[in-house]
């Protein structure tokens, strides 16, 4: 299995402009979740679907994030418009029931430099 | 609401044993994690604790106590790659995982 796969790795952009970051999940898991990590808030959950459908956004930050799964092999996380302060690593992860303990499984992350 | 609490930086010696700790505060709990996190890398799961007692997996243990809100690490055996964050993450009843800030180990020779 290729695991879950992200890109861009790495994103620079200045600020003002949009910036989708993709995510493939792992086949079959049904799961998927979004978290943004710094060094000073740590690694938090911005939002997570089930079966392609949103459950919690809670952790958006703003209207300024919106994100979309079309299908089970699909989500992206926008960023509009981007803001120095949305300087981070993103990490999209999955998982599935039939996990021995549901454990969520990481994608390399795309790291984002907003100027 | 949710709080976890872990030490911030712990350091210790190839071969030693070292256990990081880490306490909880969250209602709906249903499951607590440990993650590995090597310095610009994704987060890999270690161990995971439902009920009370202790999971041993090779080098590393995972201990839990629900009634205190209360987990640690244990690492046996210090390898210099053991060198990472590890983070500790709560489940709640509706799946999704709460982390903390995580604590870097630093592993000397």
């Amino acid at each position: 299995d290729a695991g879950v796969i992200q890109s861009p790795r790495h994103e620079v952009t200045e600020m003002g402009q949009e910036v989708t970051l993709r995510c493939k999940p792992i086949s079959g898991h049904d799961y998927l979740f979004w978290y943004r990590q710094t060094m000073m808030r740590g690694l938090e959950l911005l939002i997570y679907f089930n079966n392609n459908v949103p459950i919690d956004d809670s952790g958006m930050p703003e209207d300024r994030f919106s994100a979309k799964m079309p299908n089970a092999s699909f989500s992206t996380l926008k960023i509009q418009p981007s803001e120095p302060r949305d300087s981070a690593v993103y990490f999209c992860a999955s998982s599935s029931p039939t996990g021995p303990h549901y454990e969520q499984y990481f994608g390399p992350g795309t790291r984002l430099t907003v100027t | 609401g949710q709080n976890i609490d872990q030490p911030t930086e712990m350091t210790a010696t190839e071969g030693a044993i070292v256990q990081i700790n880490c306490t909880y505060q969250t209602s709906g709990f249903n499951g607590l994690f440990w993650y590995q996190q090597h310095a610009g890398e994704a987060p890999t799961f270690l161990s995971y604790n439902v009920l009370d007692g202790l999971e041993e997996k090779g080098r590393f243990s995972s201990f839990l106590s629900r009634s205190k809100g209360y987990s640690y690490l244990l690492l046996k055996e210090l390898q210099m790659k053991d060198s990472a964050s590890y983070l500790c993450a709560v489940r709640h009843n509706t799946d999704k995982l709460i982390f903390g800030t995580g604590t870097r180990l630093q592993v000397f020779p």
